[in-house]
């Protein structure tokens, strides 16, 4: 398997700019998670899916933010419009509903200048 | 509300001596405690993981034990080498899937 792949790798953009990350989980995983990471927050829970139904957005930080599963092999993360304060690592994460176990994809890093 | 706490945000430790991080959780009901460790640059990797029936696991240098009392648990690393330097990164599964991590612990090992 490919593992957790994501895209793209790097962004940069200026501010105000709609960014789109996307993510393709693991298959047969039926769950999917966005993490952000920065160096001051650690590793913060965005979204969750599960079969492809959004649980828990409680950590999507405002409404410029927001995401998609449309079907169980790619989900996506849009930002609009975009702020130097988004800048950071974002992750795909999925895992096996029950098993636990939580595979993270390479991650994207997004700049906004 | 939901919460990992992870001590301390950074550790510095000899080449050889052992490396203790500890962790506390708020949701009782959480019974799947993981660790992640993620080099420069790089993803975080799961390298050992805990379910709340047990107490202590081991796997070579890396133990992990559980206090599901006092909602702590704790990563040990024994005899530690310079690849083990990395950020360290707890968590805690919230209900079904849900998985919330700590801050991390940037661990330096010294030559």
């Amino acid at each position: 398997d490919a593992g957790v792949i994501q895209s793209p790798r790097h962004e940069v953009t200026e501010m105000g700019q709609e960014v789109t990350l996307r993510c393709k989980p693991i298959s047969g995983h039926n769950s999917l998670f966005w993490y952000r990471q920065t160096m001051m927050r650690g590793l913060e829970l965005l979204i969750y899916f599960n079969n492809n139904v959004p649980i828990d957005d409680s950590g999507m930080p405002e409404d410029r933010f927001s995401a998609k599963m449309p079907n169980a092999s790619f989900s996506t993360l849009k930002i609009q419009p975009s702020e130097p304060r988004d800048s950071a690592v974002y992750f795909c994460a999925s895992l096996f509903s029950g098993a636990n176990v939580l595979t993270f994809g390479a991650g994207s890093r997004l700049t906004v200048l | 509300g939901e919460n990992v706490e992870q001590h301390p945000s950074t550790l510095s430790v000899q080449e050889g001596d052992s490396a203790v991080i500890k962790c506390t959780y708020s949701d009782s009901a959480s019974n799947y405690f993981p660790w992640y460790k993620q080099e420069l640059g790089k993803r975080p990797q799961l390298i050992i993981d805990i379910r709340s029936n047990v107490g202590e696991k081991k796997d070579q240098r890396i133990a992990v034990t559980l206090n599901k009392t006092a909602k702590h648990f704790s990563l040990h690393i024994t005899e530690t080498q310079p690849e083990d330097s990395a950020v360290y990164f707890c968590a805690a599964s919230i209900g079904d899937d849900k998985i919330i991590f700590g801050k991390g612990t940037r661990l330096h090992i010294l030559p």
